[in-house]
């Protein structure tokens, strides 16, 4: 089993719709949840960061983290066709001895929003 | 330059020769991670620096996977004796300071084929 799971998608929406997108982990000790969003042929982008715990809101986004499920989300509003995207969702733990915050990604949700 | 910036975007090679894949990080960004992205996967962990010093190597699939930051900015990964397995994309991320939890920002990859 994978320490995080995403479902790979795709996933299609009209646009307009809301877009739920959800990971789930087994490390307890995860503390630290991104999303990114990834076009083809480019690198991750970072759009929520968020420590423990809680919603966080950036216009149209939306991270929750529920840690006593194991459960993270990512809500997307009016959703628009340059979203269309591979969204990750990627944790991390307080570093060991290493000190590293190495990031445990999902494999990718696919979204395309229809016009 | 305001992002990441890796070159060779792509590079092709037979397989058994060295590649060299080249990092130049966010100016002033103390951490600097390589992940490897298989087709339709995640970014995978390869290996973490702290300025010059390597801190955690854990990541690298095998002997053949070196990387170094020298002078603790511009970092290489250094792929020898190159397999068709090790065909995928090479992402490398900086952070302010992953000592804190700062969050990665990654370049737009190196796209290595072994033919």
């Amino acid at each position: 089993q994978k320490e995080v799971e995403q479902d790979p998608g795709p996933l299609s929406v009209p646009e307009g719709a809301i877009v739920s997108l959800n990971c789930t982990y087994s490390n307890s000790a995860f503390q630290y949840f991104m999303w990114y969003r990834q076009y083809s042929r480019k690198g991750p982008e970072l759009l929520m960061y968020t420590y423990s715990s809680g919603n966080k809101e950036d216009g149209r986004f939306t991270a929750q983290v529920d840690k006593s499920s194991k459960y993270i989300s990512l809500f997307i509003r009016d959703s628009q066709p340059s979203d269309s995207a591979t969204y990750l969702c990627a944790m991390s733990a307080r570093p060991g001895t290493s000190g590293t915050y190495k990031y445990i990604f999902g494999t990718g949700t696919r979204l395309k929003v229809l016009a | 330059g305001a992002g990441v910036s890796q070159s060779p975007r792509y590079k092709v090679a037979k397989r058994g020769q060295d590649v060299a894949l080249r990092c130049d990080p966010i100016s002033g960004h103390v951490s600097l991670f390589w992940y490897q992205q298989a087709l339709g996967q995640g970014p995978e962990f390869l290996t973490y620096f702290q300025n010059e010093a390597q801190l955690d190597k854990s990541g690298l699939p095998s002997d053949r996977f070196f990387a170094e930051r020298p002078e603790g900015s511009v970092s290489t990964l250094k792929i020898q004796r190159t397999q068709q397995e090790d065909s995928a994309v090479y992402l490398c991320a900086s952070s302010l300071d992953a000592g804190i939890g700062q969050p990665q920002h990654f370049g737009d990859g190196t796209r290595l084929s072994i033919l």
